[in-house]
């Protein structure tokens, strides 16, 4: 069955730095999704990447799709606390009509 | 308009006793999925309901879980005889139905089996 992979499962940071969480598919996705869930709350959707190469920014955070449309990364510049949290991607392969989440990376900033 | 809700947000139990979890989709939402997150762990994939169509039962880990939706409103999952791995937050989500919907997630319910 599909898997996706992210990477690394957790970092620490000081606040001001960057940080980069990657998400790797086994198969071929027809999009991908990232979620940001903070401590004691639940995902919440941030963006939604559908083309092969696609970028997509939000204020400090960088989206990008793989040209081969199997893997993402999530780029943050110049962390802040209100970062914190963990993010998840989930990917949907066009075969299958659920999402597969991968673990998520956990990010912790310090002020 | 209101979110996806849950109920209830805690559940204590014992061991060997059913408990059943609510959830209620935002309002036209044809599809509607729940997880599993075990502490500190990622989203496990349970059960999908999309509009009439049978469910996607295939996350199911044992025939000791089942879900129910009816028509296009409230599910309810189904745990019985818990044990104490059943310990877990179960999401549950919802979205507008289509091959690229965002998926909307509730609070979830936070069960605890002793």
């Amino acid at each position: 069955g599909q898997q996706v992979m992210q990477i690394p499962q957790y970092q620490h940071v000081q606040e001001g730095e960057d940080f980069t969480t990657y998400c790797n598919s086994s198969t071929t996705l027809s999009n991908i999704q990232w979620y940001k869930q903070r401590p004691g709350g639940h995902p919440v959707f941030l963006i939604q990447l559908v083309k092969s190469g696609e970028v997509k920014k939000q204020k400090r955070l960088t989206f990008q799709f793989g040209e081969a449309k199997k893997n993402s990364s999530l780029h943050i510049t110049a962390t802040q606390t209100t970062d914190v949290g963990t993010y998840f991607c989930a990917g949907r392969n066009s075969g299958y009509s659920t999402l597969t989440f991968g673990k998520g990376t956990m990010l912790l900033v310090s002020p | 308009g209101a979110g996806v809700s849950q109920s209830p947000s805690n559940k204590v139990t014992e061991k060997g006793k059913d408990v059943e979890l609510r959830c209620d989709p935002i309002s036209g939402h044809t599809a509607l999925y729940w997880y599993r997150q075990r502490l500190g762990q990622g989203l496990e994939f349970l059960i999908y309901f999309q509009g009439n169509s049978a469910p996607d039962k295939s996350g199911l880990p044992s025939d000791r879980f089942s879900a129910e939706r009816t028509g296009e409103s409230v599910s309810t999952l189904t745990i019985q005889r818990t044990q104490q791995e059943d310990s877990a937050v179960y999401l549950c989500a919802s979205s507008p139905g289509g091959a690229r919907e965002t998926q909307y997630f509730g609070p979830g319910t936070r069960l605890l089996v002793l």
